[in-house]
């Protein structure tokens, strides 16, 4: 299995452009997280599915940032507008029965 | 929500075992123990799980205590690529049975020479 798959790796944007990132979670797992990590605040939860319906998006930090997942093998995050204050690495993990796999993050920088 | 404690910090010389202490006073019965470590900017890899005992595998041993209110990662032989933020988690179980893991801030082990 090639593991939880991100993309984009590293994204440099303007503040007020709009960026979405994209995850592939391992195939047969049914919990999606996405997650941010900061020098300053660490490892944040951002929002959580299970078999594609989000269940808790209580760390979305504004309405800046949206989840979906569309479907089993596919989930973005997106936030529109962006500002400097949301770069950070960006992490997608995938789970069943507990045991979470990350992806290799997507690194976003908002000038 | 149970919350954990860790050292800050943490030095070991190569090759020798690598002890990481966490506390988790206020876990509650069903709540299991998860350790997981993120080398430099990687995402984080999980290492190891348990509930109430013991458990060994190919990167590591967990023991809990019998209160179950600490725990401490094991790594037998530690190397240079074992330097990494190690994190003790209690799985967080939520309304519905659906369930999340929270970091700390974690432990930064340094291996060295």
């Amino acid at each position: 299995d090639a593991g939880v798959i991100q993309s984009p790796r590293h994204e440099v944007t303007e503040m007020g452009q709009e960026v979405t990132l994209r995850c592939k979670p391992i195939s047969g797992h049914d919990y999606l997280f996405w997650y941010r990590q900061t020098m300053m605040r660490g490892l944040e939860l951002l929002i959580y599915f299970n078999n594609n319906v989000p269940i808790d998006d209580s760390g979305m930090p504004e309405d800046r940032f949206s989840a979906k997942m569309p479907n089993a093998s596919f989930s973005t995050l997106k936030i529109q507008p962006s500002e400097p204050r949301d770069s950070a690495v960006y992490f997608c993990a995938s789970s069943k029965r507990g045991q979470g796999f990350f992806g290799e993050g997507s690194r976003l920088t908002v000038l | 929500d149970a919350k954990t404690t860790q050292p800050p910090s943490m030095d070991c010389a190569e090759g020798r075992a690598a002890n990481l202490p966490c506390n988790h006073s206020t876990i509650s019965g069903n709540e299991y123990v998860y350790w997981y470590r993120q080398i430099h900017s990687q995402g984080p890899q999980y290492i190891i799980h348990g509930l109430k005992n013991n458990e060994t595998n190919e990167m590591a041993s967990l023991i809990i205590t019998e209160d179950r209110k600490s725990s401490t990662l094991i790594l037998p032989h530690a190397t240079l690529r074992d330097t990494a933020v190690y994190y003790c988690i209690v799985r967080v179980l939520v309304s519905g049975g659906y369930n999340k893991l929270i970091f700390g801030a974690g432990t930064r082990l340094a291996v060295h020479p």
